[in-house]
This record gives structure tokens, sequence and C-alpha cells, in this order.
């Protein structure tokens, strides 16, 4: 079945380094690609997104292209800031089918000032 | 072994009906929570129950309520379904409260006809 693959971590960096979390994606047909973040003492909330092939998602200064012949979406940021530290998850949904999103297993990042 | 599970996967019902949604978690966690998924694909968190006491009810409609029987169980109850309750609805745990990890079920979709 569908599936999201991420790296699990924790991850842990110092601020204004670069980071990438990977995320890979198995899914029977075209998928839209979400990140979501989940704040410490918060819920979760979408990061970015996007629906087809090549679409780069950014917000905050986070991005992510979809990669359709890697089946990749993978999280960057140039610089990151100690407000960033949070866990991240992948998710895909596959449109007009069952419309469920499908989450990996989050990634912990640490941000040290 | 599934970490948190929830049924029934698909549930379709009409109108005014009342249904419930199960949800157990294995992992031996504190904190349960419902998060429902939107028509823009985004999730909102509707409850989070710790230890058996609700911490977290966010505006929602009298019409659900959740009950959680041990720290290993939260099911939501829906009364009198309408057709904007059609959606897709996923439980989540984590260990202690927002400060960590969320683990997510496979989300159930409900379609009020």
């Amino acid at each position: 079945g569908d599936s999201v693959t991420q790296m699990e971590g924790p991850v842990t960096l110092s601020e204004e380094a670069f980071l990438t979390i990977n995320c890979t994606y198995t899914a029977t047909g075209y998928p839209s690609l979400f990140w979501y973040v989940q704040y410490p003492g918060e819920g979760l909330q979408l990061l970015l997104k996007a629906t087809k092939a090549d679409d780069k998602g950014s917000n905050k200064g986070f991005e992510a292209t979809y990669r359709k012949e890697t089946t990749s979406f993978h999280l960057e940021k140039g610089s990151v800031q100690v407000s960033d530290s949070a866990v991240y998850f992948c998710a895909l949904i596959m449109m007009n089918r069952d419309d469920k999103i499908i989450f990996g297993k989050g990634t912990r990042l640490h941000i040290l000032p | 072994d599934t970490a948190v599970s929830q049924t029934p996967k698909y549930l379709v019902t009409q109108m005014g009906n009342d249904k419930s949604i199960k949800c157990e978690q294995n992992l031996g966690h504190d904190t349960m929570y419902w998060y429902k998924q939107d028509s823009k694909k985004f999730l909102k968190i509707m409850f989070s129950y710790n230890n058996k006491e609700l911490i977290i009810n966010e505006t929602v409609p009298n019409r659900f309520s959740p009950k959680s029987p041990d720290k290993a169980h939260l099911n939501l109850h829906i009364n009198s379904l309408e057709l904007g309750d059609s959606a897709v609805y996923f439980c989540a745990s984590s260990r202690r409260g927002l400060n960590e990890k969320l683990f997510f079920g496979s989300g159930t979709q409900l379609s009020v006809l």
C-alpha cells in the first residue's frame, strides 16, 4: 500500500546550520505531498505542500520539492533557528481516491543556540 | 503490532444516526487525541485526554463526545450525524502531552449520506 518513510531522528543542529530532513514515498499514482509540524505543546500545523511533480512548497524559510523520479519530498531550510525545534511529519494524500492522510513517523528536530 | 489502532477504517452511515469510532494504543502513552482532517486536508485537533482526563476540548459541536474508559482507549461518539461531519478522523497518542511526538492511527473515513 501507499506509505511514507522519513528519517526518525532526533536530529540535533546548531543555530544557523543547514537542515535537510529526508522523506520518500511509495504510492500507486500521483499523490499530493505535505509537511506538517508539531511545535512543543501544540497540535499539528500544515507547514507546506506540493500537489504535482516539480512543484516546490515553501513557508517560513522551509522548502520541499516534489521529485517524482526519486519519489522524494525532502524538507530543507538554509539557516535554522531555535524556534524551529519541533517534530516534522511528512505525509501524502491520494486525492480523489480515499483522501486519507498517510503520515511518516515524524522527525524530532532540536536546534541548539 | 499496530501501535495506535482505530476502527472502523471506513464508516458509511445515514444522516441522523449515532456512531462511534474506537481507538486503542499499546504504547503505554498517557495522552490521546482526536484530530479531524477537514475538506482542505488540514488537520485540526478536537479533543485530548491525559490519563482519562479531558485536557483539550476545541470548538466542536456537542454531538461529538469523547470517552476514555482507560488511558489506552479513547473513543469518539457522534450523535445525530450530519452531512458536514463527513471527514477523516485520526486518533493519536503521545507519551505525555503535546511536548512529545505524536503517533497516529491510520484514520477513519466517515461518510454521511
